[in-house]
């Protein structure tokens, strides 16, 4: 079964204080891996795109890494505006299939 | 250019009513997707239309219906409403039928009682 575990859960960080988030995924055969941000009440907001092994896309104070197994996205000297949720997703190979989300990180920084 | 919108933001319902969410696409886009996200979960995918028909469905039941209209726009329907319909509703457009970099709309927030 096509699977997306994001960890930790919640992590709280110092303003200045780089840390980084994981996705881990099982999927037969991987399309893409997105990473989005959610801020309360609010729509994902979409971040980065990568699609084969190796890959590195940055954003600012973000940058997305892909393993084979798992994605990382690294935060460098994160500010408090960077407090929100972010989701990780999978698509599939198979043609035409819908992203599976993993849970979040809800990441907080206080100044 | 006009982002997603979605109405209403927030609705209260009973069990076994029934309730009609709205979205409008984003500019230049005919693809909308529809995902429900319960409190603390990633979203879950619903359904996507494609120029007006339904372009996959993911594990929910006939209940949950939709409809696309030609200006792109869409409505989710849900009859028989349950509690663990409780949700956040997001509507997503995206370009020419795909699920790659979803325009996710601020969502409607769905209590059932």
């Amino acid at each position: 079964e096509d699977q997306v575990t994001q960890s930790p859960e919640a992590l709280r960080l110092q303003e200045g204080e780089s840390s980084s988030l994981n996705c881990s995924y099982t999927v037969s055969g991987l399309r893409g891996l997105f990473w989005y941000r959610q801020d309360p009440g609010k729509g994902p907001e979409f971040l980065f795109t990568l699609y084969s092994a190796g890959e590195e896309k940055e954003k600012e104070r973000l940058k997305a890494t892909l393993t084979k197994k798992e994605s990382f996205l690294h935060i460098t000297a994160p500010k408090p505006e960077d407090s929100a949720t972010y989701l990780c997703a999978v698509q599939p190979n198979q043609a035409g299939t819908a992203l599976i989300f993993g849970k979040g990180t809800t990441l907080s920084v206080s100044s | 250019e006009t982002g997603v919108t979605q109405s209403p933001t927030h609705l209260i319902k009973t069990r076994g009513q029934q309730v009609t969410l709205r979205c409008s696409s984003q500019s230049g886009h005919n693809t909308v997707s529809w995902y429900q996200q319960a409190l603390g979960q990633g979203p879950q995918f619903i359904f996507q239309y494609y120029r007006e028909e339904e372009n996959g469905r993911g594990n929910f039941p006939p209940r949950f219906s939709g409809l696309q209209f030609p200006n792109y726009s869409s409505e989710l329907n849900v009859n028989a409403l349950e509690l663990d319909d409780s949700a956040l509703y997001l509507c997503a457009s995206s370009p020419a039928g795909g699920h790659e970099k979803l325009f996710f709309g601020s969502g409607t927030q769905l209590s059932v009682l």
